[in-house]
């Protein structure tokens, strides 16, 4: 199966900060990456697919890059609702795998 | 609008077994795969398997796949996974979300997630 290391694992951040999320895949996906936002006794919501393609209804302060083995989610400016855990998952494999997340708190 | 509901939570002995429905409405239900996702308590989330919904083709997690059955009912829209030979590791938040394939077909994500079943596993 296809590891997904997501990195940091936690970051705090403020208000209006523009943060970068890192994932990283144990071989290449070309550009089959999904990021998911999840917030606590929520299910995910889908942001992003495809690496960069911004999911119908997401704020455009998300934006998503990347393809081979190294991707990034950029939150432009953060909103106090950004504040949550964020996973990356890939979708190369019909066996899909997620990373473990990085949790984005107040700092 | 797509809704996914969950069957409601349970609670089952070590050894047993345990079946959560997941209900579609909206968009016709043989056009996407339904997959499961698990998330123990505090942890990330864990891809369990999918099914296609007009043919019943699943795929399912190495770890997993001698003891999970992924089927669906066309008639009621509705998707089952079935967890056998139950421990406690397999406490967790158990959730459906439907298998989208984008516009040109290439690309496949999870778009709608059912509301989640709390499965505790305890004697």
């Amino acid at each position: 199966d296809i590891q997904m290391t997501q990195s940091p694992s936690s970051l705090s951040a403020s208000v209006g900060d523009r943060v970068t999320l890192t994932c990283r895949a144990s071989q290449s996906i070309s550009t089959y990456l999904n990021w998911y936002q999840q917030k606590p006794g929520e299910a995910p919501r889908l942001l992003i697919y495809a690496a960069s393609s911004l999911h119908s209804g997401v704020p455009s302060r998300f934006s998503g890059s990347g393809s081979g083995t190294d991707f990034t989610l950029t939150i432009s400016s953060l909103q106090p609702e950004d504040f949550a855990t964020y996973y990356c998952q890939q979708s190369f494999r019909t066996r899909y795998t997620f990373g473990q997340g990085t949790k984005l708190e107040i700092q | 609008q797509v809704q996914l509901v969950q069957s409601g939570a349970e609670v089952k002995m070590p050894g047993a077994s345990v079946r959560v429905s997941c209900k579609a409405s909206g968009r016709a239900f043989t056009d996407y795969g339904v997959s499961w996702v698990r998330q123990a308590p505090g942890q990330g989330l864990e891809w369990m398997g999918w099914i296609t919904t007009y043919n019943g083709y699943t795929n399912y997690a190495q770890k997993l796949q001698d003891r999970l059955t992924l089927t669906t009912d066309a008639s009621t829209t509705t998707a089952y996974m079935e967890l056998r030979s139950l421990t406690s590791d397999d406490t967790a938040i158990y959730y459906c979300a439907r298998r989208t394939p984008d516009s040109n077909g290439f690309y496949y994500f999870f778009d709608f997630w059912g509301q989640g079943t709390l499965v505790t596993v305890s004697s």
